[in-house]
């Protein structure tokens, strides 16, 4: 069991860039989360995957965000145009299927907008 | 309304002494799950203890127990024997329903063990 794996670390681009983060989840969960989380904040939640399907979206991602998960395994989250506003933590999650099953987290991908 | 409460922006414990904080959360589904979650200065999010709506007992795992009041809708966690790498911030947070999809998040509560 390696862990919850995201990439990079941190990213710092001009606004109006687009930035692409990747998570690597536990291999054998199946359920996948993108979080957003600010300075003093509990995480947001964004989207959510089951296996491959993208299973529901909050209403805080713009359509300047989209998420993927190809083949069930590793996701990306894109984010478009970016703003001042999308700098923040983005943290990724996976567990499985079960009502007690907790999330297991990765260390998160820091993102800093000039 | 929010989902999950927790009032206490900062807590200070002793160590070896033990400290309990807050967590009320917001839900009229049945079922539900809440969880604890550990964020130390490092930045990674760590799960600490699981109790479920249905759960008859209030759960424990090692030095954290969690006092479950479902008529107050209260999920409080105990640390008990506080040390000094308890130091960090701590969230709870609820999945709604038995086949809930989102995690809800209360704003956390940052713990510093003094020496």
């Amino acid at each position: 069991d390696t862990g919850v794996s995201q990439n990079p670390r941190h990213k710092i681009t001009k606004r109006g860039q687009n930035v692409t983060f990747r998570c690597d989840p536990i291999s054998e969960h199946n359920r996948l989360y993108w979080y957003r989380q600010t300075l003093g904040q509990g995480p947001e939640f964004l989207t959510y995957f089951q296996n491959e399907a993208q299973l529901e979206k909050s209403r805080l991602l713009s359509d300047r965000f989209s998420a993927e998960r190809p083949k069930g395994s590793f996701s990306t989250l894109e984010i478009q145009r970016t703003e001042q506003g999308d700098s923040a933590m983005y943290l990724c999650a996976s567990s499985v299927t079960g009502s007690n099953q907790p999330q297991h987290f990765g260390d998160g991908t820091r993102l800093s907008i000039l | 309304a929010q989902k999950i409460t927790q009032t206490q922006p900062g807590m200070f414990v002793q160590e070896k002494e033990a400290v309990t904080l807050d967590c009320t959360y917001d839900t009229s589904d049945p079922s539900y799950g809440l969880f604890w979650y550990k964020q130390p200065s490092s930045g990674e999010m760590i799960f600490l203890i699981y109790q479920g709506s249905y759960d008859q007992q209030n759960a424990t795992e090692g030095r954290y127990s969690l006092n479950f009041q479902k008529a107050r809708k209260s999920a409080n966690l105990v640390i008990s024997a506080s040390q000094l790498g308890d130091s960090a911030m701590y969230f709870c947070a609820m999945r709604e329903g038995f086949y809930g999809n989102q995690f809800y998040f209360g704003t956390g509560t940052s713990l510093t063990v003094i020496p």
